[in-house]
């Protein structure tokens, strides 16, 4: 089946620092999506991509479409202490009702 | 005013028991979901209802039986537990029109232990 490699999975990051995140996949999305969880709770949609190329910003999330449909971004500007969590990336599959979700990335920011 | 909420948030049991985990959404969305969370934090989605009809079946044990009484609230039942059940249980639900978007709106999850 189609799989969603992520990378990396976990970063410790200095507080105040811009940091990366990628999203690969085998096969060609049409939405690329990226969700946050926080401890003990359940992920929340940070930003939606519906576009090859695309670039959207949400604050200080900015995430890309990649040209080739097959890859995604997402940048944290500035961190700081509340950035901590999972980032998944995710997108449906064929079947419209079907979200495949990568394994996601771990951030830990040192105050 | 949560906007998916699920009940228990905590479930500790002894194996081979039998319990459930409800799931009611007030978002007006027709197709809702029971993603598994395991311990390694990989999600994965189990069952999908929409409009009270059953459509994503994932390779689960049978010992797991949704049930939706209605588009608004999604019910999973788990007979005979085993220790590799032991994981967070997220429902989700998704917005009329925009099924194929991913925009989940995901509960806070229960965190299921069986001993």
């Amino acid at each position: 089946g189609q799989q969603l490699n992520q990378s990396p999975q976990s970063m410790f990051i200095q507080e105040g620092e811009d940091v990366s995140m990628n999203c690969t996949s085998s096969s060609i999305f049409n939405t690329w999506l990226w969700y946050k969880q926080d401890p003990g709770e359940g992920p929340v949609l940070l930003i939606a991509l519906y576009k090859a190329g695309e670039l959207t910003s949400n604050g200080r999330l900015t995430a890309q479409f990649g040209i080739t449909r097959k890859d995604s971004f997402l940048n944290i500007s500035a961190s700081i202490p509340s950035d901590v969590g999972i980032y998944f990336c995710a997108g449906p599959l064929s079947n419209d009702y079907k979200l495949s979700f990568g394994a996601g990335t771990t951030v830990t920011v040192r105050a | 005013d949560t906007a998916v909420s699920q009940t228990p948030k905590y479930l500790v049991t002894q194996m081979g028991n039998d319990k459930s985990i409800k799931c009611e959404q007030n978002l007006g969305h027709d197709t809702m979901y029971w993603y598994k969370q395991d311990s390694k934090k990989f999600l994965k989605i189990m069952f999908s209802y929409n409009n009270k009809e059953l459509i994503i079946n994932e390779t689960v044990p049978n010992r797991f039986s949704p049930k939706s009484p209605d588009k608004a609230h999604l019910n999973l039942h788990i007979n005979s537990l085993e220790l590799g059940d032991s994981a967070v249980y997220f429902c989700a639900s998704s917005s009329p029109g925009r099924k194929n978007t991913g925009e989940l709106f995901f509960g806070e999850g229960s965190r299921l232990t069986v001993l």
